[in-house]
């Protein structure tokens, strides 16, 4: 166990709708990140935020949106759903900034019928 | 940005023999390089990493190698065992906020 948790594990929805998914952190880490993971695929990197702020952005697309709340826990909210967002989703979280390992959550599996 | 290259996307090796995983990266800037095992259905977890200013890292069975003259660094894997089957994941950073950029994962699979 990382520490870190993640919540839903499953989620089924259909196209078009709005999917919220939520992360803690471990405790003391400032730095919350999302991953996106498709079937076969490797981790790609959505973003990052560092004690409330949004801190590096990658391949996320318009209709994904986060925050890190001032409890440090995070939400990465997916709008307007299409089947190619069917992925598994991972937080994970870091002390800070720097050299310091990613412990990775458990994950969501999010399946778009 | 950082691009990772990784190869094999997939490794079969009998029990008992090494494994090396190769990856390499774009960025000069970068000077963190971890490498995380995923088992099925699991999540990533943390198994070896390197910074710049060390060519070399062991850690019982398994090192890692880094030549930033070249970009690339590499996983070594010896006397390997079926539980060492998985996904491995090379990554790169650098020290701008700690944004790792992964390799696409090569599947080990070791025979018993």
């Amino acid at each position: 166990d990382s520490g870190v948790t993640q919540t839903p594990k499953h989620l089924i929805t259909a196209t078009g709708q709005r999917v919220t998914l939520r992360c803690s952190p471990r405790s003391g880490d400032l730095s919350v990140y999302w991953y996106q993971q498709s079937l076969d695929q490797g981790l790609q990197f959505l973003i990052q935020y560092y004690n409330g702020e949004e801190r590096a952005k990658g391949n996320i697309l318009e209709r994904f949106s986060a925050q890190q709340f001032p409890d440090l826990h995070s939400e990465l909210n997916l709008s307007s759903l299409e089947l190619g967002d069917s992925a598994l989703y991972f937080c994970a979280s870091s002390a800070g900034w720097g050299y310091y390992e990613q412990f990775f959550g458990p994950g969501t599996r999010l399946t778009v019928l | 940005g950082e691009n990772v290259e990784q190869h094999p996307s997939t490794l079969s090796v009998q029990e008992g023999d090494s494994a090396v995983i190769k990856c390499t990266y774009s960025d000069s800037a970068s000077n963190y390089f971890p490498w995380y095992k995923q088992e099925l259905g699991k999540r990533p977890q943390l198994i070896i990493d390197i910074r710049s200013n060390v060519g070399e890292k062991k850690d019982q069975r398994i090192a890692v190698t880094l030549n930033k003259t070249a970009k690339h660094f590499s996983l070594h894997i010896t006397e390997t065992q079926p539980e060492d089957s998985a996904v491995y994941f090379c990554a790169a950073s650098g020290n701008t906020g700690n944004q790792f950029y992964f390799g696409t994962g090569t599947s080990l699979t070791v025979i018993p």
